[in-house]
């Protein structure tokens, strides 16, 4: 399974933009690139996914490297809600689809 | 609508004891999925099924059984627990393989 690199930790002051970087640098062609979060206690939520192109939602933005070797996850204003443990994920839909977690990005947000 | 519902909550057993945790969903989704997530860690893929009758191991499936004799109803058991099996269980569901997967709010598990 190809493995994603993200820093450990991140620090943001409310209602500015967060770019949280991940770096897959061993993605096959049939990967697709997944955001989940987890805010305390909770279980993880689905953010965002893309393939090639950069996509947008109601939540945030995915940018994609035209290489596909690394991506940025993008919260366009942050909010004190935002805080959580973001996962970056390359998920193999050739046998289960399952997603397989590194230890994913603490975003703080300060007021 | 209640999405994906984990019961117990919480629970407190004794090395050797037998349990059985329950999730259900009520999405009409084929695919469900059991992680479990240890401190300061991601989550890790215990179980899976891709429907009803069938399930398959994940990453770490030893001292773990399934059933998924529902399509709505994926059970995860316990047959001796052990303290290694301290965790915290999230069962997950999704539609289809491509689609996203929508997680419960996860089990609290305690083996003394």
């Amino acid at each position: 399974d190809a493995k994603t690199t993200q820093p450990n930790s991140m620090e943001s002051n409310e209602e500015e933009p967060v770019h949280l970087p991940c770096n897959h640098s061993t993605i096959s062609g049939t990967d697709y690139i997944h955001w989940y979060r987890q805010l305390p206690s909770q279980g993880p939520e689905y953010v965002i996914h893309g393939l090639t192109s950069n996509v947008n939602n109601r939540m945030a933005s995915l940018a994609i490297a035209e290489d596909r070797k690394s991506s940025t996850l993008i919260l366009h204003r942050a909010t004190l809600r935002d805080a959580a443990v973001y996962y970056c994920i390359l998920r193999d839909y050739i046998n289960t689809g399952k997603l397989i977690f590194g230890q994913g990005t603490t975003l703080q947000v300060k007021p | 609508n209640a999405g994906v519902t984990q019961t117990p909550k919480f629970r407190v057993l004794k090395t050797g004891q037998s349990m059985t945790l329950l999730c259900a969903q009520d999405m009409n989704h084929e695919y469900m999925y059991w992680y479990r997530q240890d401190p300061g860690m991601g989550l890790r893929l215990i179980h899976y099924s891709v429907g009803e009758g069938t399930t398959a191991k994940g990453e770490v499936p030893d001292g773990y059984n399934v059933s998924r004799l529902k399509k709505q109803n994926f059970l995860l058991g316990l047959e001796s627990a052990a303290p290694s099996q301290t965790s915290v269980y999230f069962c997950a569901s999704s539609y289809h393989l491509i689609q996203p997967q929508h997680f419960g709010d996860g089990t609290r598990l305690s083996i003394l």
